[in-house]
């Protein structure tokens, strides 16, 4: 079936570091995919995403690539701030076939130190 | 902005008890979703709905039901709480088939649930 899967967490880095969490997917159509942030005792809010292949999605000083050759679409930032502290979840949506519901991974927690 | 509120943050309640997650949205999304958080394991998909009065069952609807009377109300309802339903969840909606972006879901902050 269709699935994500996520680097595990916790990620642990200095301030100013580069950053990159990997995601690959399996999928059996053309998804769209997605990065969601959850800040602590908040919701999820979408930080960028990408509807074909070859898309690069960015936001915030964040990228990501949609790379079908490979399943993957992985999280990268050149800088990070103490503000990044976070939990990312990966997802994929399937509209056609699936209505729009998201598959998610399972996230990884990134934790920023001074 | 697309908001998604829920009715509370936080929740303590007895085993037994029936217990409701309201979750409201104000963009005339056309899809909602309830998912629990859970360490390690990520977000599940409870319950969804394309319509009003339309629902449909996720990974895990044990233990639970829906009521989508109105189109930008999304009710989750747990008949007899029972401590495994201790978590976080989380509400979402989405514009649907039609729109530029029809599959972003946007979230409520959560409701940290807590069964005793």
């Amino acid at each position: 079936g269709d699935s994500v899967t996520q680097m595990e967490g916790p990620v642990t880095l200095s301030e100013e570091a580069f950053l990159t969490i990997n995601c690959t997917y399996t999928a059996t159509g053309y998804p769209s995919l997605f990065w969601y942030v959850q800040y602590p005792g908040e919701g999820l809010q979408l930080l960028l995403k990408a509807t074909k292949a070859d898309d690069k999605g960015s936001n915030k000083g964040f990228e990501a690539t949609y790379r079908k050759e490979t399943t993957s679409f992985h999280l990268e930032k050149g800088s990070v701030q103490v503000s990044d502290s976070a939990v990312y979840f990966c997802a994929l949506s399937l509209i056609y076939n699936q209505g729009g519901k998201l598959i998610f991974g399972q996230g990884t927690e990134l934790s920023v130190k001074p | 902005d697309v908001k998604v509120t829920q009715s509370s943050r936080y929740l303590v309640k007895r085993t037994g008890e029936k217990v409701f997650l309201e979750c409201v949205q104000d963009m005339d999304h056309e899809n909602m979703f309830w998912y629990r958080q859970d360490p390690g394991l990520g977000l599940r998909l409870i319950y969804f709905s394309y319509d009003v009065k339309m629902k449909e069952k996720g990974d895990i609807p044990e233990g639970y039901s829906v009521s989508r009377e109105k189109k930008e109300r999304f009710s989750l309802i747990l008949e007899s709480a029972s401590t495994n339903q201790t978590s976080m969840y989380l509400c979402a909606s989405s514009l649907g088939m039609t729109g530029e972006s029809p599959d972003t879901q946007y979230f409520g902050p959560g409701t940290r649930l807590t069964v005793l």
